[in-house]
């Protein structure tokens, strides 16, 4: 109940594209969704976050769709450019105190954008 | 904003030293901190929590013997791995999260990691 599924496991988009990641969720009681960006040998940066209230949020070229009833989100990069390949990782958290504030991490996307 | 950083960037040890990992929340005063591994092309571990002025909260399999954390300001958190072992090598990454009430409450702020090698 604790997991946030992800997929796909990579993924591979020519310039210009639309990349699509998805994640989908158990406990109903997460309430932040981040999404987190790494690049290879950096740590992960956080690129734009969402709370069940709103069904999506755009943040330049990134959105986030949110989906509660069917516990699923999904990120969109809208015209993926080259400088996009990284991994990308979702995640879900509960409240704020204790164990329940830690993130559980999806197993990451890997994305390549082809020129 | 929101800046976590990690010190040193890159480390190799021998077998049987210990190694610091020193992670700073260089804007933000940071409640709770979070270290975590990651091994080659997966995803983050998390190993253990810990919170300004209490003991660390490990996670189960994490020995806590072996993996000291100190969190003894708001801005900064220690890693030791005592007497390391090849099996050890990876790539450790701390987080912070800020103070609640704030906007960013919930958001974990990553560090840029630190690669450890035991020869």
């Amino acid at each position: 109940q604790q997991q946030v599924k992800q997929s796909p496991q990579s993924l591979i988009v020519q310039k210009g594209g639309i990349s699509i990641i998805n994640c989908a969720y158990e406990n109903t009681a997460f309430d932040y969704f981040p999404w987190y960006q790494q690049f290879p040998g950096k740590g992960p940066a956080l690129l734009i976050a969402i709370r069940p209230d709103v069904s999506e949020k755009k943040e330049g070229r990134f959105t986030i769709s949110f989906n509660k009833s069917a516990k699923q989100f999904s990120l969109h990069i809208m015209d993926s450019q080259p400088g996009d390949s990284a991994t990308y990782f979702c995640a879900a958290s509960m409240g704020y105190g204790g164990s329940q504030g830690n993130l559980i991490f999806g197993k990451g996307t890997k994305l390549s954008v082809k020129p | 904003g929101a800046v976590v950083s990690q010190h040193p960037s890159r480390v190799i040890c021998k077998s049987g030293t210990s190694v610091k990992i020193e992670c700073r929340s260089l804007d933000f005063q940071a409640t709770t901190m979070f270290w975590y591994r990651q091994f080659p092309k997966k995803s983050l571990m998390l190993m253990a929590t810990s919170n300004e002025g209490s003991k660390a909260t490990y996670e189960q399999g994490v020995e806590k013997d072996k993996f000291l954390i100190n969190h003894a300001s708001l801005t900064l958190s220690t890693l030791t791995v005592t007497s390391a072992h090849p099996e050890d090598s990876s790539f450790y990454i701390c987080s912070a999260r800020a103070l609640p009430g704030l906007a960013t409450g919930d958001t974990q702020y990553f560090g840029p990691g630190t690669r450890l090698t035991v020869l």
